[in-house]
């Protein structure tokens, strides 16, 4: 089977860094996506790792390690509007399909 | 950039009819298209992936009677769900392959929200 694990909740105050985990056991890996999703509205595309390593795509970045069968997104410098789900995702092979985590609600304060 | 429509948005229905579900790709063509449910505060579920031209793949404990799936075209798959009750309603949620900067993506479409009453 596959499974996915992330935190339910976190918090963080406007401006702050914050770093949301995710662990999986998949039979198979052929990618990892981080979306993010605000409530009653449909998930966007944020980052994709396939390889080890640092991506970093503005105040988003994503980290991957394949051995430990980890990844993070990290998010910086918060906003208000940053509040929101937060669903990591891996392929794990065999074509397109992909496995969601339970996703993380990340509320972001003054 | 990919964009993925679905119709209607919201829609609200009595106990025992059928709700017919649009997913279109508005600017590519999807051969695949996946269709998800999210009951509150919980992830996408998987429930079927939709092959166009072909019969669609359900996941472990889907029905595929009660919840009908047909891709008729390269830019349209419609979920039906037949006969439904107070527990079919969620959230339902499209997605569409596409070729994407990082290779083949998922665009999602703006989701259903269905109520059965």
């Amino acid at each position: 089977g596959q499974n996915i694990d992330q935190p339910t909740e976190m918090t963080a105050t406007e401006g702050a860094i914050v770093q949301i985990n995710c662990t999986y056991q998949t039979s198979g890996f052929n990618g990892l996506f981080w979306y993010q999703q605000h409530a009653g509205e449909a998930p966007t595309f944020l980052s994709y790792n396939v390889l080890d390593g640092l991506e970093e795509k503005g105040r988003f970045s994503s980290f991957l390690s394949r051995s430990k069968g980890y990844s993070y997104l990290l998010l910086k410098e918060l906003q208000m509007k940053d509040s929101a789900s937060y669903l990591c995702a891996v392929n794990p092979g065999g074509g397109n399909k992909l496995t969601f985590g339970t996703g993380t609600q990340l509320k972001v304060e003054l | 950039g990919a964009v993925v429509s679905q119709h209607p948005s919201r829609v609200i229905c009595k106990s025992g009819t059928s709700v017919k579900i649009e997913c279109r790709s508005l600017d590519f063509q999807a051969t695949t298209m996946f269709w998800y449910r999210q009951f509150p505060k919980q992830s996408l579920m998987l429930m079927a992936t939709s092959n166009e031209g072909s019969k669609a793949t359900y996941e472990q404990g889907v029905e595929k009677d009660k919840f009908l799936i047909n891709h008729a075209s390269l830019t349209l798959s419609t979920l039906t769900v037949t006969s439904a009750h107070p527990e079919d309603s969620s959230f339902y949620i499209c997605s569409a392959i596409s070729q994407g900067p990082v290779g083949y993506e998922q665009y999602f479409g703006p989701g259903t929200r269905l109520t059965v009453t």
